[in-house]
């Protein structure tokens, strides 16, 4: 069975600082892809970063960078110079490879102080 | 990217009425879609994969016969809540996958608030 963890229900984070959200996953699967959504107030999902586990190369897109340990089955996401905009909540998500479904950590809330 | 939009975006009704959600994915073609609830400050839950022209796949402890799902064209899937009780009164979320890109893109999301 697939299982997403996020441990963190809330984290904040200082206008243009770093911050680092977590996220532990367990698949039975060797081929599988992970995610980092945002959901901001407007309630529509939204794709951060996508990480596929046959890639040993963490995933980068432009202030958003994962730390994939497949060994650890850990897959977290920083963020970096954080911006008002980026508050939201962010769901990790699994899938694997061969199906169909996507299944969603619990959400961790990032509030960005200014 | 993808365009996947969702009607309505808010409904209200009666207790014992039923209400249809659409999801249509606007510029490609979606042979699975999947449906997901979402209650306040919690996570998504899958509750149904839709698939083109067949039957849909329900998650356990979801009521086929409360929500039902069709999918007849590769740009539509509905859900529809039959007689609808205050406790399915929540936030409904679709999705459609991209073929080949192994990515979902999300509709806007349609709250329903039941009476």
């Amino acid at each position: 069975a697939q299982t997403v963890t996020q441990s963190q229900p809330e984290m904040s984070v200082q206008e243009a600082e770093t911050v680092t959200l977590s996220c532990t996953y367990d698949t039975s699967e060797s081929d599988y892809y992970l995610f980092w959504y945002k959901q901001p107030p407007s309630r529509q999902m939204i794709l951060v970063i996508r990480q596929e586990a046959y890639k040993q190369q963490n995933a980068t897109e432009n202030r958003f960078s994962v730390n994939f340990q497949k060994a650890a089955k850990s897959f977290s996401l920083k963020i970096s110079d954080s911006q008002l905009g980026d508050a939201a909540m962010y769901f990790c998500a699994s899938r694997n490879t061969g199906g169909f479904k996507t299944i969603f950590g619990a959400g961790t809330r990032l509030f960005v102080k200014a | 990217g993808a365009v996947v939009s969702q009607h309505p975006s808010w409904v209200i009704c009666k207790s014992g009425t039923s209400v249809k959600i659409e999801c249509r994915s606007l510029d490609f073609q979606a042979t699975t879609m999947f449906w997901y609830r979402q209650f306040p400050k919690q996570s998504l839950m899958l509750m149904a994969t839709s698939n083109e022209g067949s039957k849909a796949t329900y998650e356990q402890g979801v009521e086929k016969d409360k929500f039902l799902i069709n999918h007849a064209s590769l740009t539509l899937s509905t859900l529809t809540v039959t007689s609808a009780h205050p406790e399915d009164s929540s936030f409904y979320i679709c999705s459609a996958l991209l073929a080949g890109s192994g990515e979902l893109f999300f509709g806007e999301g349609s709250r329903l608030t039941v009476l």
